[in-house]
């Protein structure tokens, strides 16, 4: 089945000790997402890839970075992970075609940290 | 900037009951989403709405487009214990890159 793959599913780092999460989509679409989600709320877009072009919000701390290297990957790294950090993230992917705007998500990614 | 409005932020049910929740927005949104979202896990996609007026179901739920475009609802009729998560409509941004703005969401439970 066509679908979007994250992991690990749970992962747990030090204050302040880089973190790398993956997403991968057998979908081909050609849009990725990276949404933070805290304790009930709606997911917070963090940055998304329109085909290779990358596009950040304004209010994405410069500690979330992300990767692309081919359509079917993304990678979202934290350089230095802070309590707040401690969320679950979301990856979606899309195939942007006029009027349709379904994501997809992944089962996401809770991150501890301690 | 965009925002849309979910109400109730919660509800309590017992089983088998009907429910309906809604979303508004202060701007015309050409799309509707319908998102569910049990804990633990991604929001999965249940209904996509494209026109005004347009009724859609999928199984027990039912949401429509509202005729203004503000506006959304969702109906699940008989309720089961594994219909309990969180709700959340979206809709696409301004801009047209795919971005969607997000309700808060409705938090749903069923008693047994």
């Amino acid at each position: 089945d066509a679908m979007v793959i994250q992991n690990p599913r749970y992962q747990v780092t030090q204050f302040g000790k880089p973190v790398t999460l993956s997403c991968s989509q057998t979908l081909n679409h050609n849009v990725m997402y990276w949404y933070q989600q805290k304790s009930s709320q709606a997911p917070k877009l963090l940055f998304h890839y329109y085909d290779k072009d990358f596009n950040n919000e304004a209010d994405t701390p410069d500690n979330f970075q992300s990767r692309r290297p081919n359509t079917s990957f993304c990678f979202l790294d934290i350089r230095s992970p802070g309590l707040g950090d401690a969320a679950m993230y979301l990856c979606a992917t899309s195939r942007i075609r006029q009027g349709l705007y379904e994501q997809y998500f992944g089962p996401g990614t809770r991150l501890t940290v301690t | 900037g965009q925002q849309l409005n979910q109400s109730p932020q919660s509800m309590f049910i017992q089983e088998g009951e009907d429910v309906s929740m809604n979303c508004t927005s202060s701007s015309i949104f050409n799309t509707w989403l319908w998102y569910k979202q049990e804990p633990g896990e991604g929001p999965v996609l249940l209904i996509a709405l494209y026109k005004a007026g347009e009724l859609t179901s999928n199984g027990r739920l039912t949401a429509q487009f509202g005729i203004t475009r503000k506006d959304s609802f969702l109906n699940i009729s008989a309720s089961i214990p594994s219909d309990v998560g969180i709700y959340f409509c979206a809709g696409p941004g301004s801009s047209n890159t795919g971005k969607l703005i997000f309700g808060q969401g409705t938090t749903l439970q069923v008693k047994p």
